[in-house]
C-alpha cells in the first residue's frame, strides 16, 4: 500500500524565491502535520489539518509560510521570498483520525536548500 | 515550555551488543512518548509508543521505558546489528495539545 508521499524530494532555490512543497497523504487519513527538521536541530511542527482546515497554525515561523489543503487529501506549504534559514527538510505526516489518535505515519521528507 | 534531550548525540558500537538510548523532558505533564527512527532519504518510522500510564513496550529486540516523574525514558536496543545504525528520535506529546516535541535525535553506527 502507498504511504505518504512528498514531492520534489530536493529542491534548490535562490534567496527571494517562492517555493511549493507538496504532501500526499495515506488515501481516507483526515489528519495532516507538517514538520520541519533543521540541520543538527529536532524537528519542529508547522501546521496541523483536520480535513481541509487548519486548526492550528501556531508553528508557522512567519507570515512567508502558508499551507493549504484541498478535498481533504494533498497538501501545499508554500514558501515566499525564502531566505537561507528556512533551509531544512520539510516532512509531512498524516494520520487516521484526529489529535487523540496516537500514531503519525510520515513521508520521506523534502530537503529544501535555499542560496 | 517542553523541552526534549537525547544523549548522547551520536553512539558507535561493535555489532551484538546491547544499547540504551536516553532521552529526558522538562514537563512531566505528558499524553504519551514515541520512540522514531530515521533513515537517510526516508520518513521517520514509528518504533514504540508509550501512554504515559505505562511504564514500558517491547516491540522484538526493542524495549522502551518510561517514569514520567523523573521525566525520562530510555529505548533500549538488545543484540544490535549494522541494520540498526539509524538516527533515533524520542517524541513527547503533552497533555494539553497533540504536537509532538522532539528530541534532536541519537545518530547509532552498529560496526560490523
Amino acid at each position: 500500500g502507498a504511504g505518504v508521499s512528498q514531492s520534489p524530494s530536493n529542491k534548490v532555490t535562490e534567496k527571494g524565491k517562492d517555493v511549493e512543497l507538496r504532501c500526499d497523504p495515506i488515501s481516507g487519513h483526515t489528519a495532516l502535520y507538517w514538520y520541519r527538521q533543521s540541520l543538527g536541530q529536532g524537528l519542529e511542527f508547522l501546521i496541523y489539518f483536520q480535513g481541509n482546515s487548519a486548526p492550528d497554525k501556531s508553528g508557522l515561523p512567519s507570515d512567508r509560510f502558508s499551507a493549504e489543503r484541498t478535498g481533504g487529501s494533498v497538501s501545499t506549504l508554500t514558501i515566499q521570498r525564502t531566505q537561507q534559514e528556512d533551509s531544512a527538510v520539510y516532512l509531512c505526516a498524516s494520520s487516521p483520525r484526529g489529535p487523540s489518535y496516537n500514531e503519525q505515519f510520515f513521508g520521506p521528507g523534502t530537503r529544501l536548500t535555499v542560496l | 515550555k517542553q523541552e526534549v534531550t537525547q544523549i548522547p548525540a551520536a553512539l558507535s558500537v561493535p555489532e551484538g551488543e546491547n544499547l540504551v538510548l536516553n532521552c529526558s523532558f522538562t514537563d512531566s505533564a505528558i499524553y504519551n512518548l514515541q520512540w522514531f527512527r530515521q533513515d537517510p532519504g526516508k520518513g521517520l518510522t514509528s518504533l514504540l509508543l508509550i501512554q504515559s500510564s505505562q511504564r514500558e513496550q517491547t516491540s522484538g529486540r526493542l524495549n522502551a521505558s518510561l517514569d514520567k516523574s523523573s521525566g525520562r525514558s530510555t529505548l533500549y536496543i538488545a543484540a544490535s546489528q549494522p541494520g540498526d545504525s539509524a538516527t533515533y528520535l524520542c517524541a513527547v506529546r503533552g497533555d494539553s495539545n497533540y504536537q509532538l516535541i522532539w528530541g534532536a535525535g541519537t545518530k547509532l553506527i552498529i560496526k560490523p
